[in-house]
């Protein structure tokens, strides 16, 4: 059964750090993985998605990679803003899973001015 | 832009009461899903639909059933609701590739339910 792993919990960093969120997943055979954002009582709002094809995507100040085979994925965020401060979730889609996810936990981040 | 709206934001309810959670999605998505997230469980599914009159159970079914009479809608029914079905109610939809690989997964705003 396929699990979604994301380190740290909670993470807080000063505003203008570089930083980097990490997703692991436990089954490598995996259709793609999206990383989503949600802010505090608000639904999710996509990032990125990448397939299983790929190794990054990128979006302005996001850059997500994946490795597959070692079953990892970063979210690196460049240059952080304290509008940035939310929860990260990453999420994956498995072989045969017919289009549901397998979500993390989720990082909080907070940026602090 | 996708839009994926759900029926109200907030809602409470009796023990025992029928609710009805509704998600409507304006992309023309062959699938939609519901899920449920709590506080240190995070995001669980609890139905999905890949077309119109099909539905498939996710990993908590109980207590629950849907409705997918028309492409864009995407109904949620707890029976009888109860104390812990109180929690966050999150809708999403998308649509495969040609492959039949999946696109981005769209998510409407959530719906917080309180069941007293």
């Amino acid at each position: 059964k396929q699990e979604v792993t994301q380190i740290p919990a909670a993470l807080s960093v000063p505003e203008g750090e570089n930083l980097v969120l990490n997703c692991s997943f436990t089954d490598s055979a995996i259709y793609n993985l999206q990383w989503f954002r949600q802010d505090p009582g608000k639904g999710l709002t996509s990032l990125l998605l990448i397939q299983s094809s790929q190794r990054e995507q990128t979006s302005g100040r996001l850059n997500a990679s994946l490795d597959k085979s070692s079953g990892r994925s970063t979210l690196y965020i460049a240059a952080s803003q304290p509008g940035d401060s939310a929860t990260y979730l990453c999420a994956v889609k498995t072989a045969g899973s017919q289009g549901n996810l397998i979500f993390g936990k989720g990082t909080k981040l907070s940026v602090k001015p | 832009d996708v839009k994926v709206t759900q029926s109200s934001r907030y809602l409470v309810k009796r023990t025992g009461e029928k609710v009805f959670l509704e998600c409507v999605q304006d992309m023309d998505h062959e699938n939609m899903f519901w899920y449920r997230q709590d506080p240190g469980l995070g995001l669980r599914l609890i139905y999905f639909s890949y077309d119109v009159k099909m539905k498939e159970k996710g990993d908590i079914p109980e207590g629950y059933s849907v409705s997918r009479e028309k492409k864009e809608r995407f109904s949620l029914i707890l029976e009888s609701a109860s104390t812990n079905q109180t929690s966050m109610y999150l809708c999403a939809s998308s649509t495969p590739t040609p492959s039949g690989r999946m696109r981005e997964q769209y998510f409407g705003p959530g719906t917080r339910l309180t069941v007293t």
